[in-house]
């Protein structure tokens, strides 16, 4: 049964690169045509989708962090990763990987996720 | 952006009450929708997809309904283990969007 895992510090200074990385295991990444995603909880918020890349390599990103956000996979070591730039207190969150359980079998232009890691919680703080 | 608003954000219950939660999509996302359950320090649980299929191993006390703009997730007899936060999810229109969360805490 795939597992993911989030890794990552848990401390950025502001106007810093956020980075984590998510280790897939018990299943490879390229099997199946998946959505590698990450999601972000903030506090007393909700959540919030970041984007999603596919082992090889297409990444697609929430536009309201687009210009912020860099995703990559390395299917090879099982592991995908966030980069977020210039980080401000407003990206203290829980960061969540997940993968698409394929789902949408219709009319839908996404996907609801049955895996997900435990998270990962970030602060950012000087 | 598909706007999803849930209600109430807070539920005080029993075990063993019925409890019901709402959520309400800004435009059709059809049957496109899907519940959560998050617990600190867990990973987060599929509930249901496509607003009214349960997904492996969750117990049939939960159930959701509804298509379009309006749609429900009840829990039939609460259990202990049912305390925690609750989220919808569109993922009719891109990029998918969430709920702002219901707290189920006991009564």
């Amino acid at each position: 049964q795939v597992q993911l895992q989030e890794s990552g510090p848990g401390l950025v200074d502001p106007s810093q690169t956020l980075s984590l990385t998510c280790t897939v295991s018990g299943g490879s990444m390229l099997s199946g045509d998946h959505y590698w995603t990450w999601i972000r909880h903030h506090p007393d918020k909700g959540l919030e989708w970041i984007g999603y890349i596919k082992a090889s390599g297409s990444a697609y990103y929430n536009p309201s962090l687009r210009s912020r956000v860099t995703l990559s996979a390395d299917p090879s070591k099982s592991q995908f990763s966030l980069n977020v730039h210039s980080v401000t207190a407003a990206d203290t969150a829980i960061y969540y990987c997940a993968r698409d359980g394929a789902f949408c079998t219709g009319d839908c232009q996404e996907d609801a996720f049955d895996i997900w890691g435990q998270g990962s919680l970030v602060t950012v703080t000087s | 952006d598909i706007q999803m608003t849930q209600s109430p954000s807070t539920l005080s219950a029993s075990v063993g009450d019925r409890v019901t939660i709402t959520c309400r999509a800004s435009q059709n996302i059809r049957s496109w929708l899907a519940w959560y359950q998050l617990k600190p320090g867990k990973a987060p649980k599929l509930l249901l997809f496509k607003a009214s299929s349960l997904d492996d191993e969750v117990p049939s006390r939960f159930s959701g309904s509804g298509s379009g703009t309006e749609f429900t997730l009840t829990i039939s007899s609460l259990q202990p283990d049912d305390f925690a936060t609750y989220f919808c999810q569109q993922y009719s229109g891109f990029p998918c969007s969430f709920g702002q969360g219901t707290t189920l805490e006991l009564k």
